[in-house]
């Protein structure tokens, strides 16, 4: 069945460091989706990103879609601790009209 | 509403019982998930509804979970005879439609089952 995986799982990382988390499936996908959940708090959409090879940024942060289409990654420059949190992929798949999560990273930032 | 709305926030019951869930999505919003996160775990899928078709209950852990949208709306999630490892925050989230954008989610209700 339909698997993304993503790692690490947990991160720790002196404020001011960059951070990486990185997210494979076992099959191609259609697009993928990040999300970033605060502690206590809901999956908010970070971005969308459809086309193979596909990078896109949003300030500190830079999200990079595979040639293949079944890999990403999600990675943070000069981390912050408002960077704190659980940030998940979500993977559309070819065949289906479901989201796929990745199993999620937790980022902790150390002042 | 400008968001998805769910209720209760919190739901404390007894094993056994029976309890329901509502998710009322954003307005316009054909797709409809329901997702179970328990205490620092991942988003399990749980139900996804689109439009008037046929649900996708492939997710559903056992016959004691149900789920009905009613008018293409609000959504319940119903779980019969709730058990310990019942306890979990469970997500609602809604878009346009399954192909496109982005999933809004709710605050999710926080289930404990004593």
């Amino acid at each position: 069945g339909q698997q993304v995986m993503q790692i690490p799982q947990y991160q720790h990382v002196q404020e001011g460091e960059d951070f990486t988390t990185y997210c494979n499936s076992s099959t191609t996908l259609s697009n993928i989706q990040w999300y970033k959940q605060r502690p206590g708090g809901h999956p908010v959409f970070l971005i969308q990103l459809v086309k193979s090879g596909e990078v896109k940024k949003q300030k500190r942060l830079t999200f990079q879609f595979g040639e293949a289409k079944k890999n990403s990654s999600l990675h943070i420059t000069a981390t912050q601790t408002t960077d704190v949190g659980t940030y998940f992929c979500a993977g559309l798949s070819n065949t289906g009209n479901q989201f796929y999560f990745g199993t999620g990273t937790s980022l902790t930032v150390i002042p | 509403g400008a968001g998805v709305s769910q209720s209760p926030s919190n739901k404390v019951t007894e094993k056994g019982k029976d309890v329901e869930l509502r998710c009322d999505p954003i307005s316009g919003h054909t797709a409809l998930y329901w997702y179970r996160q328990s205490l620092g775990q991942g988003l399990e899928f749980l139900i996804y509804f689109q439009g008037n078709s046929a649900p996708d209950k492939s997710g559903l852990p056992s016959d004691r979970f149900s789920a009905e949208r009613t008018g293409g709306s609000v959504s319940t999630l119903t779980i019969q005879r709730t058990q310990q490892e019942d306890s979990a925050v469970y997500l609602c989230a809604s878009s346009f439609g399954p192909y496109t954008g982005e999933l809004f989610f709710g605050e999710g209700s926080r289930l404990t089952v004593l």
